[in-house]
């Protein structure tokens, strides 16, 4: 079966600050897939990235980065100097091919709030 | 460019009513999917249909039915509502289907937010 975890609930910050969203998953496929998805307080899930399970390389996009480590199976995400506008609900999800490929298991999601 | 796109956006109903939400996407999706969400509990995957015709049961399905009309929509069914189904609902579609979906990421629809008196 597959999951995930994301322990943090809830993370408070203040602005400039960098953060890091942790994200733990178990699978037992050898080939999967990991995502990550933001939630604003509009509501709508915005899609962030992917990250295939042999490749390790870590990934930055603008303040935006990404750690994954096979090793720990973690898959966390750092938002370096934090801004009002990055307040949102955090999803780290994982897709295998277990049960054939179709789904998606998310985690219970991190609530960031970066304040002034 | 209008995506996946959800009616209605809010709706209250009584216990017992009945409901369908409705789901069209516009980019040729193979794979559709619905979704509750729940505080604390993340996204919870209700039905899903991996290709025209074809439906699956996903994590929490009882209570709800669905239909795949076509290749563009997917409806979820309420045949008796329940509060215990007060919730968000989210649709989704990805490219592909099966193994070749598997490295695609979903994409979402705005959401029904649904309360049950």
């Amino acid at each position: 079966a597959q999951k995930v975890t994301q322990a943090q609930t809830e993370i408070s910050v203040v602005e400039k600050e960098d953060v890091t969203l942790d994200c733990v998953y178990e699978t037992r496929d050898t080939t999967y897939y990991l995502f990550w998805y933001k939630q604003p307080p509009s509501g709508e899930l915005v899609f962030l990235i992917r990250r295939n399970s042999f490749d390790e390389q870590n990934e930055i996009s603008g303040r935006y980065s990404w750690n994954f480590q096979k090793s720990t199976s973690s898959f966390n995400f750092t938002i370096t100097a934090s801004q009002v506008v990055d307040s949102a609900v955090y999803f780290c999800a994982l897709s295998g091919l277990t049960g054939g490929g179709n789904k998606l298991t998310f985690g219970t999601g991190t609530q960031l709030k970066v304040e002034l | 460019n209008a995506g996946v796109t959800q009616t209605p956006k809010f709706q209250v109903l009584k216990t017992g009513q009945s409901m369908t939400l409705q789901c069209a996407q516009d980019m040729n999706h193979n794979s559709m999917y619905w979704y509750r969400q729940d505080p604390g509990m993340g996204l919870r995957l209700i039905y899903y249909s991996a290709s025209e015709g074809t439906t699956d049961k996903g994590e929490v399905p009882n209570g709800y039915n669905v239909s795949r009309l076509n290749k563009r929509e997917f409806s979820l069914r309420l045949e008796s509502a329940a509060p215990s189904q007060t919730s968000v609902y989210f649709c989704a579609s990805r490219f592909g289907t099966g193994r070749t979906s598997s490295n695609q990421p979903q994409h979402f629809g705005d959401g029904t937010r649904l309360s049950i008196l």
